[in-house]
């Protein structure tokens, strides 16, 4: 099976800052990333597809980069609504992995 | 717009078993691709196992082989998830969602996100 690592698992951030996660693949994935955003109680959202491609109605202050093993989600201006849980997750084989989350919280 | 919309909450004892639906509508064909993927409280998701019904296959992650069987009914589409020999470390949410952009052969799926989810079901396993 294909792990998935995020960094960092937490961090706290201000309105208006840039954001970067990183999330790690154990081995080759190609492009077939995905990341999704979860608020507490809420249902995971699909942000974007295959490592860039962003969801329609997902702001475009959110972008993904990278490719092989290394990929990265921005967000490049922090709003209120974005503290939150993000995950990626592999598409490139079965069984499609999350990471283990990073949880964006207010400074 | 797709809605997937599952049964209600359960609370089971341990040892059962629980079986959980999911019934899409709107823009739905019975040939799309449900997966299943639960949330402990407090922590990540975790994929458990998908139904390919144009291939009339299942596939499994390893660490709930045996244990869980997943299923379609074409003619209501709804998909169906069954857990057994349930313990305590199974009360999660358990959610399904629709994998759209995915390419499955006998062997391999790849490429696909999950677009569409479920409002997700809450199994509670205490005795």
């Amino acid at each position: 099976d294909i792990q998935m690592t995020q960094s960092p698992s937490s961090l706290s951030a201000s309105v208006g800052d840039r954001v970067t996660i990183t999330c790690r693949a154990s081995q080759s994935i190609n492009g077939y990333l995905n990341w999704y955003q979860q608020k507490p109680g809420k249902v995971p959202n699909l942000l974007i597809s295959a490592a860039s491609t962003l969801q329609s109605g997902v702001p475009s202050r959110f972008s993904g980069s990278g490719s092989g093993t290394d990929f990265t989600l921005t967000i490049s201006s922090l709003q209120p609504e974005d503290f939150a849980t993000y995950y990626c997750q592999q598409s490139y084989t079965t069984p499609p992995r999350f990471g283990q989350g990073t949880k964006v919280d207010i400074k | 717009q797709v809605q997937l919309v599952q049964s209600g909450a359960e609370v089971k004892k341990p040892g059962s078993s629980v079986k959980v639906s999911c019934k899409a509508s709107g823009a739905t064909s019975s040939d799309y691709i449900i997966s299943w993927v639960r949330q402990a409280p407090g922590q990540g998701l975790e994929w458990m196992g998908r139904i390919i019904p144009i291939l009339g296959i299942a596939n499994y992650t390893q660490k709930f082989q045996g244990r869980v069987t997943i299923t379609a009914d074409k003619s209501t589409s709804t998909a169906y998830m069954e857990l057994s020999t349930l313990t305590s470390e199974d009360t999660a949410i358990y959610y399904c969602a629709r994998e759209s952009g995915i390419y499955c052969s006998s062997s391999n799926c790849f490429g696909g996100y999950f677009q569409y989810w479920g409002q997700g079901t809450l199994v509670t396993v205490s005795s």
